[in-house]
């Protein structure tokens, strides 16, 4: 069965350092998507990135950027030159086919606290 | 540009009760879903809809039930709430690529 595991329940970092937050992935599909979203503390739901299994290329957005090692199944999330407002909780998700349509599971999150 | 929109957001219901979380979307995206968050799991998908009438079981089904009317709406009912369904309800939708959200419906079934 799919999975997505993050292994870090909490994680702090300096302000203006880099952190990188950790997602392992299980799955049998060839094709698969992979996701990063933030959960601020008033709860919404925020897409930061999105990484193609077939894309040969990290990708990234701004100070966010995705390290896909797919041999490991890894999909960590960089997150360059941390500011306060990135205080947040963290979910990487991943996306397969099934009978027609998408299929998104999420991990149990990474809760990271910027400090001053 | 409201996205994807749920109703209430916020409910109080003893055991047994009956209720329907609403959720719509104005994006014209084919496939919608119902996730709950609890705290230290992440979120579970409850339930998907691939199109209009198609409904699959995702990973946490158990006294729920949905409803996919219409390409817009997804309804998520619970027919005789128990405590263990007090979380934070999501809607959201999609069309292959991200998933977008609604805002959440906060649950508690005392």
């Amino acid at each position: 069965a799919q999975k997505i595991t993050q292994t870090q329940p909490g994680m702090f970092v300096q302000e203006k350092e880099a952190v990188t937050l950790d997602c392992t992935y299980d799955t049998s599909d060839q094709s698969y998507g992979l996701f990063w979203y933030k959960q601020p503390s008033s709860g919404e739901m925020i897409f930061l990135i999105y990484q193609g299994s077939y894309d040969e290329q990290n990708a990234t957005e701004g100070r966010y950027s995705l390290n896909f090692q797919k041999a490991r199944k890894s999909a960590n999330l960089v997150i360059s030159a941390s500011q306060l407002g990135d205080s947040a909780m963290y979910f990487c998700a991943m996306r397969e086919s099934r009978s027609g349509t998408y299929k998104y599971i999420f991990g149990t999150g990474t809760r990271l606290k910027v400090l001053a | 540009n409201a996205g994807v929109t749920q109703t209430p957001k916020f409910q109080v219901l003893k055991t047994g009760q009956s209720m329907t979380l609403q959720c719509a979307q104005d994006m014209n995206h084919n496939s919608m879903y119902w996730y709950r968050q609890d705290p230290g799991m992440g979120l579970r998908l409850i339930y998907y809809s691939a199109s209009e009438g198609t409904t699959d079981k995702g990973e946490v089904p158990n006294g729920y039930n949905v409803s996919r009317l219409n390409k817009r709406e997804f309804s998520l009912r619970l027919e005789s709430a128990a405590p263990s369904q007090t979380s934070v309800y999501f809607c959201a939708s999609s069309e292959e690529g991200e998933l977008f959200f609604g805002e959440g419906s906060r649950l508690t079934v005392l």
